[in-house]
């Protein structure tokens, strides 16, 4: 069966600093891998998704990037985190958007 | 475009009661997906459904069901006998196809108070 891992669970980092998430998906092959935030609001933004290795898009500008250097691996970064870059980022996969999500149990980032 | 509307911002039932969470959708496509999602107060996303605009039949999984109405483009999710478990955000979701992603609602927060 497909697993999805996320880590780390929270993450506290001083404003400035670089950032590094990365997520793994196991027993599948070639899945469409997506990084999304949740503010505090709730509402859900898609950041960034990807169909295949080194193929990224961003769905809005802003100050983090992502990467996929291996078939089931996807990194969310970021060279000088900002207060704004606080809150609960999600990853989650799938083999095509009509089968809907599945998530990585989360990061909670905390920019002080 | 497509817009997901969950006009219920937080929702507090007493257990054992029933509660409906509202999921009003807009696209022009006429071959689309729906979904619901839980999300208890851990953080994951927990997909609950998925129902493509060809099935309007309603569904029913234990003490949930789902209420698909093309004619008033809803989507309704309850849940019989609710229990403190129960206690989230729900989402509702729409994908319509193409170049589109998934649209989510801005979800309902249910409380299911003992």
């Amino acid at each position: 069966s497909q697993t999805i891992h996320q880590w780390p669970a929270t993450l506290v980092q001083p404003v400035g600093s670089p950032l590094s998430l990365e997520c793994t998906v196991e027993g599948t092959s070639n899945p469409n891998l997506y990084w999304y935030r949740q503010a505090a609001g709730r509402g859900l933004q898609l950041l960034f998704y990807s169909v295949g290795i080194g193929q990224i898009s961003s769905e809005v500008p802003q100050n983090l990037s992502a990467s996929r250097p291996q078939d089931r691996q996807f990194i969310l970064s970021s060279k000088k985190l900002l207060l704004s870059d606080s809150g609960f980022y999600l990853c989650a996969w799938n083999e095509g958007e009509e089968y809907g999500y599945t998530f990585g149990s989360g990061t909670r980032l905390t920019v002080v | 475009a497509q817009r997901v509307t969950q006009a219920q911002t937080e929702i507090s039932v007493v257990e054992k009661e029933d509660v409906t969470l509202d999921c009003v959708y807009e696209t022009r496509d006429t071959t689309y997906y729906l979904f619901w999602y839980k999300q208890p107060p851990s953080g994951e996303l927990v997909f609950l459904i998925r129902r493509n605009s060809f099935d309007e039949q309603n569904e029913i999984s234990g003490r949930y069901s789902w209420n698909f109405q093309k004619s008033t483009s809803s989507f309704n999710f309850t849940i019989t006998a609710s229990q403190v478990v129960d206690s989230a955000v729900y989402f509702c979701a729409l994908y319509a196809g193409g170049y589109q992603k998934v649209t989510f609602g801005t979800g309902t927060k249910l409380q299911v108070i003992p």
